[in-house]
């Protein structure tokens, strides 16, 4: 069975202050793992999608990387917009084709 | 802004209501999800539809019934609801299911659902 963990469950950054947040995942063939941003009581956004290891990808103050058992998404000098839940999800390459979902990290950004 | 357009963004209803949630997008895409979403937890897929056709069930119950009149619209009927159905109900799309890298899934603002 496809398993996502993300930590922290929590994070709290002062703002200007880098950090990171851990997806492993794991999952028999990797179609795709996915980042979205999601804002309380909003419809989750979409960041990244990332196919093979060692690929990265980057938006602004976020950079995504992938290797064989985890993502991490890179955030730079954090704003306090950057406030929100970040969800990891993966998508296996055969079998039942359905997207599984982290349970996010919450990151507040303080001022 | 997402390109995926759900209505209406609040709904009240009482457990013998029928009522429905409507979605439409406009990327051209042949796959089209609804997912269920309760507080704190990661959305829970609920249907897909593959060019049109209902691809996957997640042993939703009867009491959610869903359709796709045409490749950019999706409904989700709901009739005699409990109040544990009250949750936030995403619809989604992607450019293909199953197939390809065209898989990563765009998500609608959401419909609130709340069952009294």
């Amino acid at each position: 069975e496809d398993q996502v963990t993300q930590s922290p469950e929590a994070l709290r950054l002062q703002e200007g202050e880098s950090s990171s947040l851990n997806c492993s995942y794991t999952v028999s063939g990797l179609r795709g793992l996915f980042w979205y941003r999601q804002d309380p009581g909003k419809g989750p956004e979409f960041l990244f999608t990332l196919y093979s290891a060692g690929e990265e990808k980057e938006k602004e103050r976020l950079k995504a990387t992938l290797t064989k058992k985890e993502s991490f998404l890179h955030i730079t000098a954090p704003k306090p917009e950057d406030s929100a839940t970040y969800l990891c999800a993966v998508l296996p390459r055969g079998g039942y084709q359905k997207v599984t979902f982290g349970t996010g990290t919450k990151l507040q950004v303080i001022p | 802004d997402t390109e995926v357009t759900q209505t209406p963004k609040h709904l009240v209803m009482g457990m013998t209501n029928k009522k429905s949630l409507k979605c439409e997008q406009h990327m051209g895409h042949r796959a089209m999800y609804w997912y269920k979403q309760k507080a704190k937890k990661p959305p829970e897929l609920m249907f897909v539809y593959s060019y049109e056709k209902l691809s996957i069930n997640e042993s939703v119950p009867s009491r959610f019934s869903p359709e796709c009149p045409n490749s950019s619209l999706l409904n989700l009927h709901l009739h005699a609801l409990q109040p544990e159905d009250s949750a936030l109900y995403l619809c989604a799309s992607s450019q293909d299911w199953g197939t390809g890298n065209g898989n990563t899934i765009y998500f609608g603002e959401g419909s609130w659902l709340t069952v009294v």
